[in-house]
């Protein structure tokens, strides 16, 4: 059973550029989380998708940023217009179940805004 | 709201020693709570985990973390540590909702020196 798997694992943008980062959950995995790590810092909290669904996304910058999880195919986050201050490192995490179910991660794709 | 404050950002330690990695949180509802580790270049694994029960919880890998209510903190503790332990090491908690997003605290990077 392959893992949570991110691409690219690194994405150069010039400012100005869109960002599209994918993330495959686990099989039987309904559930994806995206997270933002910025240099020195923790893991923050972004979207939480079901399929077809967004069901929490406070943590989600009011502008620029959106994401997606279709019915078929892979989760999208997808950034419109890059700024450096979104370089960054972006985590994807899939659960079976909603809750206290755990989480697994990918490896991230980090990105790099020139 | 919840928070999570990692007391250490770096703790070097000899190999075959014990180590301490403290957390402490802040939650005005109960709470689940995390650690995870994090290898470079890679994504987040879960160590352990507590929900309810048993306040001194055991994980992978020889680690364990005791759940200390009234002082609202859950360190991560080792006996004698490897080599192979160095890496980012993050807390988490999650409130008791149906999303199960997890809030991170800073992370303490463990250096096992030989």
């Amino acid at each position: 059973n392959a893992g949570v798997m991110q691409n690219p694992r690194h994405l150069v943008r010039r400012r100005g550029q869109e960002a599209r980062l994918r993330c495959s959950p686990m099989k039987g995995h309904s559930h994806v989380y995206w997270y933002r790590q910025l240099p020195e810092e923790g893991l923050k909290f972004m979207v939480y998708l079901q399929k077809e669904n967004i069901i929490d996304e406070s943590g989600m910058p009011k502008e620029r940023f959106s994401a997606e999880f279709p019915k078929e195919g892979p989760s999208i986050l997808r950034i419109q217009q890059v700024v450096r201050g979104d370089s960054a490192a972006y985590f994807c995490a899939s659960s079976e179940l909603a809750g206290v179910n755990e989480q697994f991660f990918g490896p991230g794709t980090r990105l790099t805004v020139l | 709201a919840q928070s999570v404050t990692q007391l250490d950002s770096q703790v070097p330690v000899f190999e075959e020693a014990p180590v301490e990695l403290r957390c402490n949180y802040s939650s005005s509802v109960s709470v689940y709570l995390f650690w995870y580790v994090q290898y470079p270049n890679q994504g987040l694994q879960l160590l352990l985990k507590y929900l309810s029960g048993s306040t001194l919880v055991k994980g992978i890998n020889g680690f364990e973390a005791e759940f200390n209510k009234s002082q609202t903190s859950f360190h991560l503790r080792k006996p004698s540590v490897h080599i192979s332990d160095t890496a980012e090491y993050f807390c988490a908690v999650s409130d008791r909702s149906n999303t199960g997003k997890l809030i991170f605290g800073q992370g303490t990077t463990l250096q096992v020196k030989p």
